[in-house]
């Protein structure tokens, strides 16, 4: 499967704990992106990532929230000491990223759905 | 900051009937793109159509065709002839040209129920 891989797909945790979420990007994409949805809400920003660096955090809580996207190995976005709030859908998307070949679209995982008892 | 606003939660339609979904936008870019993006039940988020900014004519994709209206800052997507495949959460988005900033912002989306 090519396409962008999240997982877990289901992560259930109690309050306190940490969640991490990993994301595999589509092969051949250095972009990827965290958003967060909700129960009948639209997807937020919180996180748009290029290979080793962050480009742009700011839709993503200054406490308890952290992502990466390591040289090797998938992204990664960790949530510390979770709490009821954070329970929701998380979804990651990934893109070419290069100007001539990034169409703007985003390729989109099928979410982590993280439940906080 | 860019916002994208969908004022329609909810809408119910019958079977092969034509169906328009409002987006409105607020930017102070010249140059952007406008998506509209579709979830099914199986929250996969799916590309149904783009926009580019400045090209005036409408997109098109099959039964999806946009209504854009640059200076109302408006992008309104019509299904024709809608099929029950249809039935879905559709999130209207913004972003700026590629600039190297380039996430996407959505609005809160539009829950279509298409009727048998």
């Amino acid at each position: 499967n090519a396409g962008v891989m999240q997982n877990p797909r289901h992560l259930v945790r109690r309050r306190g704990q940490e969640a991490r979420l990993r994301c595999s990007p589509m092969k051949g994409h250095s972009h990827v992106y965290w958003y967060r949805q909700l129960p009948e809400e639209g997807l937020k920003f919180m996180v748009y990532l290029q290979k080793e660096n962050i480009i742009d955090e700011s839709g993503m809580p200054k406490e308890r929230f952290s992502a990466e996207f390591p040289k090797e190995g998938p992204s990664i976005l960790r949530i510390q000491q979770v709490v009821r709030g954070d329970s929701a859908a998380y979804f990651c998307a990934s893109s070419p990223g290069l100007a001539g070949v990034n169409t703007g679209e985003l390729f989109f995982g099928e979410g982590s759905r993280l439940t906080v008892l | 900051a860019q916002t994208v606003t969908q004022s329609q939660p909810e809408m119910s339609v019958q079977e092969a009937e034509t169906v328009t979904l409002s987006c409105t936008y607020d930017t102070s870019e010249s140059n952007y793109y406008l998506f509209w993006y579709k979830q099914p039940p199986s929250r996969q988020m799916i590309l149904v159509i783009r926009q580019e900014a400045y090209k005036q004519q409408n997109a098109t994709e099959n039964r999806f065709s946009v209504n854009f209206q640059k200076a109302a800052k408006s992008f309104s997507l019509k299904i024709s002839d809608s099929q029950l495949g249809d039935t879905a959460m559709y999130f209207c988005a913004f972003m700026k040209h590629l600039t190297g900033d380039d996430k996407i912002i959505f609005g809160k989306g539009t829950r279509l129920h298409i009727l048998p």
